[in-house]
């Protein structure tokens, strides 16, 4: 069983440039999420989705934008990097049962440097 | 103000005696969970453990138990006879329901963790 794939699992990008992070899930899950985590700071949400069409900001939202393309994917993109947005990146998915955990892709390290 | 405090950063113990990582919680959400997730040095996030807050017992999962004091606002996890294989970084997370056009979800925000290391 696939869950949650994240791609790519490892991205160095210069200043300035545009990347789009991206998840797949295949647990027929209606609602998706994207956490930073940098040392320290636990996991932060960035966006956050209920269902295909619809997104919601987080925590952290700034510098950051999401496209919930239908009910498997979720993508991520950084418009315009910038070196705080040096982090490990990880998606999720979950059902939308009060106790259902969250299902965590791999993570994705970005580097701007 | 911090929704998820945890205010160990660190914590050590010795192989096969249990540990107590704590976690405390603010919310006005009458209908919470609160779940523990752990993350080993490769990266991945584990869930262990789930506690919602009408459940009237202790949640407990193998080795991992969950001492809940809904008055106080804790929702410590326990691990007993701890392992080398349980050396990580532990996370606690609360789960609030929040409201769209279309319905209501439900969304996790996650503590700053506390690194457990294990001594053989």
């Amino acid at each position: 069983n696939a869950g949650v794939t994240q791609t790519p699992k490892f991205q160095v990008l210069k200043t300035g440039q545009s990347m789009t992070l991206q998840c797949a899930q295949d647990m027929n899950h209606n609602s998706m999420y994207w956490y930073r985590q940098d040392p320290g700071m636990g996991l932060r949400l960035i966006y956050y989705s209920a269902s295909e069409g619809t997104t919601d900001k987080g925590e952290v939202p700034n510098g950051y934008n999401v496209s919930r393309l239908n009910k498997r994917e979720f993508s991520l993109r950084l418009e315009s990097a910038a070196p705080s947005q040096t982090s490990v990146y990880f998606c999720a998915s979950s059902e939308s049962r009060h106790a259902s955990p969250l299902h965590f892709g791999n993570g994705t390290r970005l580097t701007v440097t | 103000a911090q929704k998820i405090t945890q205010t160990q950063p660190g914590m050590f113990v010795q192989e096969k005696e249990a540990v107590t990582l704590d976690c405390t919680y603010d919310t006005s959400d009458p209908s919470y969970g609160l779940f523990w997730y752990k993350q080993p040095s490769s990266g991945e996030m584990i869930f262990l453990i789930y506690q919602g807050s009408y459940d009237q017992q202790n949640a407990t999962e193998g080795r991992y138990s969950l001492n809940f004091q809904k008055a106080r606002k804790s929702a410590n996890l326990v691990i007993s006879a701890s392992q080398l294989g349980d050396s990580a970084m532990y996370f606690c997370a609360m789960r609030e329901a929040y409201f769209f056009s279309g319905g209501s979800n439900y969304k996790l925000t996650f503590g700053k963790g506390t690194l457990l290391t294990v001594n053989p």
